[in-house]
């Protein structure tokens, strides 16, 4: 089935350490998308790419970091420079620029 | 920062009723897209509408674009009980050169049997 996969589902982190969140799809499509989502609010855009080998920051890019190696794969980094990581991290991806985006279903990341 | 209001905040409702939300923005949009997120997962697109005055319906949804572009609605008909959740509403600004979808804060919706 066709879809978007992130990985793992649930994630923790200790103090000072960077930890990687894994988003695959094989839906073709050229875009995808990083979002946080914080209890009770909507989504925040971290990262974006259009195309392969390059992505742009969004409006909470600080303390995160991306790579766009490959089409199918997006996956992000959540740094030590991150101070308040916990939230639900949401992976998006479209056709292309300025169609619908469909989601996977998301990680949650949690400080120990 | 968010430019789309979404209201209300959250409704608790009996079984059987309609239901409805809005969003509502000064600027204008390209493109509105109503979604729905279950606890724990992503959102799942439900509509989505490509020109002003546009009315789509998916079973028992209906959104509808707004005329004046910078609004949009969606009802559900008949609710039941796997209707709960949070709906957003996100939308494409018409001068948005950068491919960043908006989100609205959510529509918490909670049905008693």
């Amino acid at each position: 089935d066709g879809g978007i996969t992130q990985s793992p589902k649930y994630l923790f982190r200790k103090e000072g350490q960077n930890v990687t969140l894994s988003c695959e799809q094989n839906l073709n499509h050229d875009a995808m998308y990083w979002y946080r989502q914080d209890p009770g609010q909507g989504l925040r855009l971290i990262y974006y790419s259009q195309i392969v080998n390059d992505f742009q920051k969004g409006d909470i890019a600080e303390g995160y970091s991306v790579s766009r190696e490959k089409k199918e794969s997006f996956p992000l980094t959540v740094t030590s420079a991150q101070k308040n990581p916990t939230a639900f991290y949401l992976c998006a991806s479209s056709s292309r620029p300025y169609q619908p985006q469909h989601f996977g279903d998301g990680t949650r990341l949690s400080i120990l | 920062g968010q430019q789309l209001n979404q209201s209300p905040q959250s409704m608790f409702i009996q079984e059987g009723e309609d239901v409805s939300m809005n969003c509502t923005s000064s600027s204008i949009f390209n493109t509105w897209l109503w979604y729905k997120q279950d606890p724990g997962e992503g959102p799942v697109l439900l509509i989505a509408l490509y020109k002003a005055g546009e009315l789509t319906s998916n079973g028992r949804l209906t959104a509808q674009f707004g005329i004046t572009r910078k609004d949009s609605f969606l009802n559900i008909s008949a609710s039941i009980p796997s209707d709960v959740g949070i709906y957003f509403c996100a939308g494409f600004l018409s001068n948005n050169a950068g491919n960043m979808l908006t989100f609205g804060g959510g529509t918490r919706l909670m049905v008693k049997p």
